[in-house]
């Protein structure tokens, strides 16, 4: 069965450092990847996503996330994290033929100090 | 991109009571979902809205506790039936366009609150 698994449930990281957050998936065919982050009170905003070529894909707010397919992996980066960056995120996967009915990871909560 | 709006942004109801949620979009959408996110929690597709025909539910949801309609290809509503504490989540609508290459948009949610 598919699944998204995000291992890091909170994360704190001070501001201006560095943030990788992590996501292995299962799933038997070539995913759709997707980060979304959500703010306190907010819906879902798309931060980036990974359908084919480039593994590296370039997102807003100066995220990056890197697709290794033999790692099963989609980690989501970004190298100076800024106070506003405080959110939940969530990676999810998308099944192939385009229907984007997605399965979500369980989250991981991110927490910056000043 | 696609603009999702719903109705009401939160309700407070009563237990056995129904809320209905709409879902609108600003423009036609083949695909559009349900997805409830629990307190503290993921979300978890509910059903998947089909214009012109039943909707598609996800494993452990069931029609007659989540009754969604799709009249045409920019609207549908989610109704919570019968309702409990349990049922208190966000309720977030989701729609998409089939093909290769799209992303799905996500509303604003639903915030209900069961007492």
């Amino acid at each position: 069965a598919q699944s998204v698994t995000q291992p890091d449930i909170h994360i704190t990281v001070s501001e201006g450092a560095s943030l990788e957050l992590r996501c292995n998936y299962s799933y038997g065919a070539t995913p759709y990847l997707f980060w979304y982050v959500q703010s306190p009170g907010q819906g879902l905003q798309l931060l980036l996503k990974y359908f084919s070529g480039d593994t590296l894909v370039q997102g807003i707010k100066g995220f990056e996330a890197e697709f290794k397919r033999s790692q099963s992996s989609f980690n989501l980066r970004k190298p100076s994290v800024h106070w506003s960056d405080a959110a939940e995120y969530f990676c999810a996967v998308g099944f192939s033929g385009g229907y984007n009915k997605l399965i979500f990871g369980a989250g991981t909560r991110l927490a910056v100090h000043p | 991109s696609a603009v999702i709006s719903q109705k009401p942004s939160r309700d407070i109801c009563q237990r056995g009571t129904s809320l209905t949620i709409q879902c609108q979009v600003d423009s036609q959408v083949t695909m559009m979902f349900w997805y409830r996110q629990q307190p503290g929690q993921s979300l978890t597709l509910i059903a998947t809205a089909n214009q012109g025909s039943e909707a598609t539910y996800e494993s452990g949801f069931v029609i007659d506790k989540f009754p969604i309609s799709r009249p045409n290809l920019t609207f549908s509503t989610l109704t919570v039936s019968n309702m409990s504490p349990e049922d208190s989540s966000i309720y977030l609508c989701s729609a998409a366009d089939r093909g290769m290459n799209t992303e799905a948009f996500f509303g604003q949610g639903t915030r209900l609150t069961v007492v």
